[in-house]
């Protein structure tokens, strides 16, 4: 049971260049996330999914892009890197929004940009 | 916009003894998680309260909540040193098309033996 995959574990960047950090659900979960974890804070939302074709911004979209095509994948594109974006990321999902629904979270990519 | 809150950011605490998390925040939700973090892992998934008054509880650990007041607590009985890690709160924020969770700052609990 794979659950929440997340695929690279650890990268390091230049400033400037650019890549996709990839995530895929195998619960057939509607529902998918990506977020940030700055050292020592709380997650902030970046972009979410309510289902496949359809993604909005979360609390701190600038610098990163997203595509949904599928139900399964969700991946997070970072164009021209900044040392601003240097965090730990996750991916999540959940299957809706129903009563004692919660999230289910990938194992993270930590991201350096020097 | 929905703010939420943690207090304190760190604590240290002795095993055998008693503490609360607090968890504040800005707007009305009728959700509330509660999340563990260990040390360079994912977050693992405590509790999930839905309404006003609701208790729950998980070996040492208890989480309430009360809404007209938007706090939940999240209460340690008898702390040991396994349940040292950081514990974030996360506020449901729904309606229509939107659906997300807004963490809080995370409160980093050591247990000393």
């Amino acid at each position: 049971n794979a659950g929440v995959t997340q695929t690279p574990k650890f990268r390091i960047l230049k400033i400037g260049q650019s890549m996709t950090l990839q995530c895929a659900q195998d619960m057939n979960h509607n529902y998918m996330y990506w977020y940030r974890q700055d050292p020592g804070m709380g997650l902030k939302l970046i972009y979410y999914s309510v289902g496949a074709g359809i993604t909005d911004k979360g609390e701190v979209p600038n610098g990163y892009n997203v595509s949904r095509s599928t139900t399964e994948d969700f991946p997070l594109r970072l164009e021209l890197a900044a040392p601003s974006q240097t965090s730990v990321y996750f991916c999540a999902s959940s299957y809706s929004t129903g009563l004692n629904e919660k999230l289910f979270f990938g194992s993270g990519t930590q991201l350096s940009v020097l | 916009e929905l703010k939420v809150e943690q207090n304190p950011l760190f604590l240290s605490m002795q095993e055998g003894k008693n503490y609360t998390i607090y968890c504040n925040y800005s707007t009305t939700s009728d959700r509330l998680y509660w999340y563990r973090q260990d040390p360079g892992k994912s977050l693992e998934s405590l509790f999930v309260l839905l309404s006003n008054g609701a208790v729950k509880q998980e070996g040492r650990l208890m989480a309430s909540l009360d809404t007209k007041a938007r706090l939940s607590t999240l209460h340690i009985t008898a702390a040991v040193h396994d349940l040292s890690a950081t514990y974030f709160c996360a506020v449901g924020q729904y309606g229509g098309a939107t659906n997300k969770l807004i963490f809080g700052t995370g409160t980093l609990l050591a247990v000393q033996p």
